[in-house]
């Protein structure tokens, strides 16, 4: 199976513009998860999508969002961009059938903020 | 909230040798998945190696193994017969069971491998 794949790789913006990432799970996986890695922060939980809805949230502000489609892809947008959310941004994605936890992730959005 | 410590920022041993990288945790939970993830220099996050905390047998992947030790909240790594491949960020993380179902990563480990 392919694996879970994320685009684009790299971005760069300007502050107060907005921004759209994309991510695309592994075939059959319906949970997707969005992390942000920061030096400063590490790695901190943004949000989790499952059937098209948000299951759970982490602790970013409402600038910061998501959604899912239909085929499980899904999307997380910035809006306002703040010289903070420069960050590698990554997708995880996991089976939500029998008993398995692991997330499998993909290779990240690297995201500059200028 | 739970939490994740990784006491060790940056390791390094000779190739061939035994390494083993230490990890904390603190929860009131008692259903909880613990991971080890190791991500390279490309940045891609992959999975090491898995432990159900309902499990008292140690988890072991090839030249990887744990040692759970439940009641201690540790969760150590041995990377037995070091390669430079294993060159890498490692970080422990923890997912509760009950809830919210999201990793909580500690800070990572930063391991060389010299030849």
């Amino acid at each position: 199976k392919a694996g879970v794949t994320q685009t684009p790789r790299y971005l760069i913006k300007t502050r107060g513009q907005q921004v759209t990432l994309s991510c695309s799970p592994i075939s059959g996986h319906r949970s997707v998860s969005w992390y942000q890695q920061t030096p400063g922060q590490g790695l901190q939980f943004l949000f989790e999508y499952f059937s098209e809805t948000q299951r759970n949230k982490g602790n970013f502000p409402g600038r910061f969002s998501g959604r899912q489609f239909s085929n499980s892809r899904s999307e997380m947008n910035v809006s306002t961009l703040e010289l903070g959310d420069s960050a590698l941004y990554l997708c995880a994605s996991r089976p939500t059938t029998g008993f398995s936890y692991e997330q499998y992730f993909g290779p990240g959005t690297r995201l500059t903020v200028t | 909230a739970q939490t994740v410590t990784q006491s060790q920022p940056e390791m390094s041993v000779q190739e061939a040798e035994t390494v083993t990288l230490s990890c904390t945790y603190d929860t009131s939970e008692n259903n909880y998945y613990l991971f080890w993830y190791k991500q390279p220099p490309s940045r891609q996050m992959i999975l090491v190696i898995r432990q159900e905390a309902y499990k008292q047998q140690n988890a072991t992947e090839n030249r990887f193994s744990v040692n759970f030790q439940k009641a201690a909240k540790s969760f150590s790594l041995k990377i037995s017969d070091s390669q430079l491949g294993d060159t890498a960020m490692y970080f422990c993380a923890f997912m509760n069971l009950q809830g919210a179902q999201k990793l909580v990563f500690g800070q990572g480990t930063r391991l060389t491998i010299n030849p």
